[in-house]
Protein backbone atom coordinates (compact mmCIF):
# COMPACT_ATOMS: atom_id res chain seq x y z
CA UNK A 1 0.00 0.00 0.00
CA UNK A 2 1.64 3.45 -0.91
CA UNK A 3 2.12 5.66 2.11
CA UNK A 4 1.32 9.46 1.90
CA UNK A 5 3.02 11.57 -0.50
CA UNK A 6 3.69 15.26 -0.38
CA UNK A 7 4.73 17.19 -3.51
CA UNK A 8 6.98 19.25 -3.99
CA UNK A 9 9.26 18.01 -1.80
CA UNK A 10 11.57 21.02 -2.22
CA UNK A 11 10.32 24.80 -3.12
CA UNK A 12 11.85 28.04 -2.99
CA UNK A 13 9.85 31.33 -3.00
CA UNK A 14 10.17 35.24 -3.13
CA UNK A 15 9.10 37.01 -0.36
CA UNK A 16 4.93 37.96 -1.55
CA UNK A 17 4.78 35.13 -3.62
CA UNK A 18 2.24 32.26 -3.11
CA UNK A 19 2.33 28.53 -3.17
CA UNK A 20 0.18 25.31 -3.51
CA UNK A 21 1.44 22.41 -1.86
CA UNK A 22 -0.11 19.14 -2.39
CA UNK A 23 -0.95 15.99 -0.60
CA UNK A 24 -2.11 12.21 -1.94
CA UNK A 25 -3.16 10.38 1.55
CA UNK A 26 -3.26 6.59 1.82
CA UNK A 27 -5.73 4.65 -0.32
CA UNK A 28 -9.27 4.79 2.08
CA UNK A 29 -7.89 7.18 4.51
CA UNK A 30 -10.79 10.18 4.63
CA UNK A 31 -8.90 12.53 6.99
CA UNK A 32 -5.96 14.83 5.68
CA UNK A 33 -4.27 17.18 8.27
CA UNK A 34 -1.17 19.72 7.63
CA UNK A 35 1.46 20.26 10.43
CA UNK A 36 4.22 23.62 10.09
CA UNK A 37 7.44 22.71 11.31
CA UNK A 38 10.12 25.24 12.01
CA UNK A 39 12.67 25.15 14.34
CA UNK A 40 11.30 27.59 16.76
CA UNK A 41 7.81 26.74 16.92
CA UNK A 42 7.67 23.22 16.51
CA UNK A 43 5.44 21.07 15.07
CA UNK A 44 2.06 22.74 14.77
CA UNK A 45 -1.38 21.78 13.49
CA UNK A 46 -2.62 24.18 10.69
CA UNK A 47 -5.76 22.43 9.56
CA UNK A 48 -7.60 19.27 9.55
CA UNK A 49 -9.82 17.71 6.41
CA UNK A 50 -13.02 15.23 6.52
CA UNK A 51 -14.45 14.62 3.44
CA UNK A 52 -13.87 17.65 1.92
CA UNK A 53 -14.43 19.67 4.92
CA UNK A 54 -12.24 21.94 7.14
CA UNK A 55 -12.87 20.22 10.78
CA UNK A 56 -9.92 21.84 12.60
CA UNK A 57 -7.97 24.86 12.26
CA UNK A 58 -5.18 26.06 14.19
CA UNK A 59 -3.97 29.20 14.49
CA UNK A 60 -2.60 30.78 12.02
CA UNK A 61 -3.29 33.80 9.85
CA UNK A 62 -5.83 33.85 6.90
CA UNK A 63 -2.89 33.63 4.28
CA UNK A 64 -2.55 29.91 4.83
CA UNK A 65 -5.66 28.01 3.22
CA UNK A 66 -6.37 24.36 2.37
CA UNK A 67 -9.19 22.18 0.52
CA UNK A 68 -10.23 18.72 0.32
CA UNK A 69 -10.80 16.94 -2.96
CA UNK A 70 -13.46 13.98 -3.57
CA UNK A 71 -10.77 11.44 -3.93
CA UNK A 72 -9.55 12.45 -0.29
CA UNK A 73 -6.57 14.58 -1.51
CA UNK A 74 -5.24 17.87 -0.32
CA UNK A 75 -3.89 20.96 -1.14
CA UNK A 76 -2.77 24.05 1.25
CA UNK A 77 -1.99 27.34 -0.19
CA UNK A 78 0.13 30.01 1.30
CA UNK A 79 -0.74 33.40 -0.43
CA UNK A 80 1.90 36.79 0.22
CA UNK A 81 4.56 34.73 1.41
CA UNK A 82 6.59 36.12 4.28
CA UNK A 83 9.88 35.18 5.26
CA UNK A 84 8.51 33.02 8.32
CA UNK A 85 6.93 30.90 6.10
CA UNK A 86 10.29 28.93 5.79
CA UNK A 87 9.40 25.54 7.34
CA UNK A 88 9.03 21.87 6.80
CA UNK A 89 5.06 21.24 5.60
CA UNK A 90 3.86 17.67 6.95
CA UNK A 91 0.71 16.38 5.81
CA UNK A 92 -0.76 13.10 7.16
CA UNK A 93 -3.90 11.07 6.72
CA UNK A 94 -5.95 9.14 8.37
CA UNK A 95 -8.79 6.69 8.16
CA UNK A 96 -11.27 8.65 10.55
CA UNK A 97 -11.50 10.88 13.56
CA UNK A 98 -8.68 10.72 16.48
CA UNK A 99 -7.22 7.45 14.67
CA UNK A 100 -3.55 6.39 13.96
CA UNK A 101 -1.80 9.23 11.75
CA UNK A 102 0.69 8.23 9.15
CA UNK A 103 2.91 11.41 7.89
CA UNK A 104 4.83 12.00 4.53
CA UNK A 105 7.98 13.22 3.57
CA UNK A 106 7.24 16.90 3.91
CA UNK A 107 7.65 19.69 1.36
CA UNK A 108 10.72 21.91 2.37
CA UNK A 109 9.76 25.59 1.66
CA UNK A 110 12.21 28.12 1.58
CA UNK A 111 11.16 31.78 1.30
CA UNK A 112 14.00 34.29 0.31
CA UNK B 1 -6.33 22.40 25.28
CA UNK B 2 -4.20 19.46 26.10
CA UNK B 3 -0.40 20.20 26.56
CA UNK B 4 2.33 17.75 25.80
CA UNK B 5 6.05 17.30 27.63
CA UNK B 6 8.71 15.32 26.42
CA UNK B 7 12.03 15.03 28.38
CA UNK B 8 14.75 14.65 28.31
CA UNK B 9 15.25 17.26 25.59
CA UNK B 10 18.47 15.88 24.64
CA UNK B 11 20.26 12.14 24.95
CA UNK B 12 23.40 11.35 24.36
CA UNK B 13 24.79 7.61 24.05
CA UNK B 14 27.25 5.47 22.84
CA UNK B 15 26.02 2.53 20.88
CA UNK B 16 25.06 -0.57 23.20
CA UNK B 17 23.03 1.18 25.84
CA UNK B 18 19.65 1.65 26.71
CA UNK B 19 17.52 4.45 26.88
CA UNK B 20 14.32 6.10 28.17
CA UNK B 21 12.10 8.95 26.73
CA UNK B 22 9.32 10.19 28.52
CA UNK B 23 6.49 12.12 26.90
CA UNK B 24 3.55 13.61 30.07
CA UNK B 25 0.04 14.46 28.96
CA UNK B 26 -1.59 17.06 30.66
CA UNK B 27 -5.37 15.51 29.97
CA UNK B 28 -6.96 12.10 29.52
CA UNK B 29 -6.37 10.88 25.58
CA UNK B 30 -7.94 8.17 23.37
CA UNK B 31 -4.61 7.44 21.91
CA UNK B 32 -1.02 8.31 21.92
CA UNK B 33 1.84 7.86 19.16
CA UNK B 34 5.55 7.80 19.20
CA UNK B 35 7.43 9.35 16.14
CA UNK B 36 11.32 9.33 14.87
CA UNK B 37 11.73 11.72 12.63
CA UNK B 38 14.79 10.95 10.45
CA UNK B 39 17.18 13.11 8.80
CA UNK B 40 15.10 14.14 5.96
CA UNK B 41 12.55 15.23 8.11
CA UNK B 42 9.71 12.37 7.72
CA UNK B 43 7.60 11.44 10.52
CA UNK B 44 7.98 7.48 10.88
CA UNK B 45 5.41 5.98 13.02
CA UNK B 46 7.12 3.75 16.30
CA UNK B 47 3.81 3.17 18.32
CA UNK B 48 0.21 3.87 18.52
CA UNK B 49 -0.44 3.03 22.23
CA UNK B 50 -3.15 4.74 24.11
CA UNK B 51 -2.71 2.08 26.97
CA UNK B 52 -0.56 -0.79 27.80
CA UNK B 53 2.45 -2.18 26.16
CA UNK B 54 3.65 -2.82 22.92
CA UNK B 55 6.73 -4.00 21.32
CA UNK B 56 9.11 -3.79 18.30
CA UNK B 57 12.74 -5.06 17.98
CA UNK B 58 14.41 -3.11 20.30
CA UNK B 59 11.82 -0.54 21.07
CA UNK B 60 8.89 -1.23 23.18
CA UNK B 61 6.33 1.89 24.42
CA UNK B 62 4.51 1.94 27.55
CA UNK B 63 1.38 4.27 28.42
CA UNK B 64 -0.38 4.69 31.61
CA UNK B 65 -3.30 6.14 30.86
CA UNK B 66 -4.72 7.03 34.32
CA UNK B 67 -1.34 8.32 35.36
CA UNK B 68 -1.22 10.79 31.88
CA UNK B 69 2.52 9.92 30.80
CA UNK B 70 4.07 7.68 28.35
CA UNK B 71 7.47 6.01 28.42
CA UNK B 72 9.69 5.14 24.85
CA UNK B 73 12.75 2.36 25.73
CA UNK B 74 15.08 2.33 23.75
CA UNK B 75 17.47 -1.19 24.55
CA UNK B 76 21.06 -1.57 22.77
CA UNK B 77 21.02 1.68 20.65
CA UNK B 78 22.53 2.08 16.90
CA UNK B 79 24.21 5.07 15.68
CA UNK B 80 20.86 4.98 13.32
CA UNK B 81 18.52 5.32 16.63
CA UNK B 82 20.13 9.15 15.97
CA UNK B 83 17.02 11.59 15.34
CA UNK B 84 14.44 13.61 17.28
CA UNK B 85 11.35 11.28 18.93
CA UNK B 86 7.93 12.90 19.29
CA UNK B 87 5.31 12.02 21.07
CA UNK B 88 1.81 13.17 20.14
CA UNK B 89 -1.66 13.28 21.36
CA UNK B 90 -4.90 14.33 19.45
CA UNK B 91 -7.29 16.89 21.09
CA UNK B 92 -10.96 15.43 22.11
CA UNK B 93 -11.88 13.23 19.39
CA UNK B 94 -10.16 15.18 16.55
CA UNK B 95 -7.18 14.23 14.62
CA UNK B 96 -5.87 17.49 15.77
CA UNK B 97 -2.53 16.16 16.75
CA UNK B 98 -0.28 18.27 19.64
CA UNK B 99 3.09 17.44 19.37
CA UNK B 100 5.70 17.48 22.31
CA UNK B 101 8.52 19.52 21.85
CA UNK B 102 10.76 16.11 21.32
CA UNK B 103 13.99 14.36 22.19
CA UNK B 104 17.19 14.94 20.15
CA UNK B 105 18.61 11.13 20.69
CA UNK B 106 22.51 11.18 19.47
CA UNK B 107 24.30 7.95 19.14
CA UNK B 108 27.72 7.08 18.91
CA UNK B 109 29.62 4.81 17.87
Amino acid sequence: KAGVTQTPRYLIKTRGQQVTLSCSPISGHRSVSWYQQTPGQGLQFLFEYFSETQRNKGNFPGRFSGRQFSNSRSEMNVSTLELGDSALYLCASSPAGATEAFFGQGTRLTVV
Amino acid sequence: GIQVEQSPPDLILQEGANSTLRCNFSDSVNNLQWFHQNPWGQLINLFYIPSGTKQNGRLSATTVATERYSLLYISSSQTTDSGVYFCAAPRGNTDKLIFGTGTRLQVFP
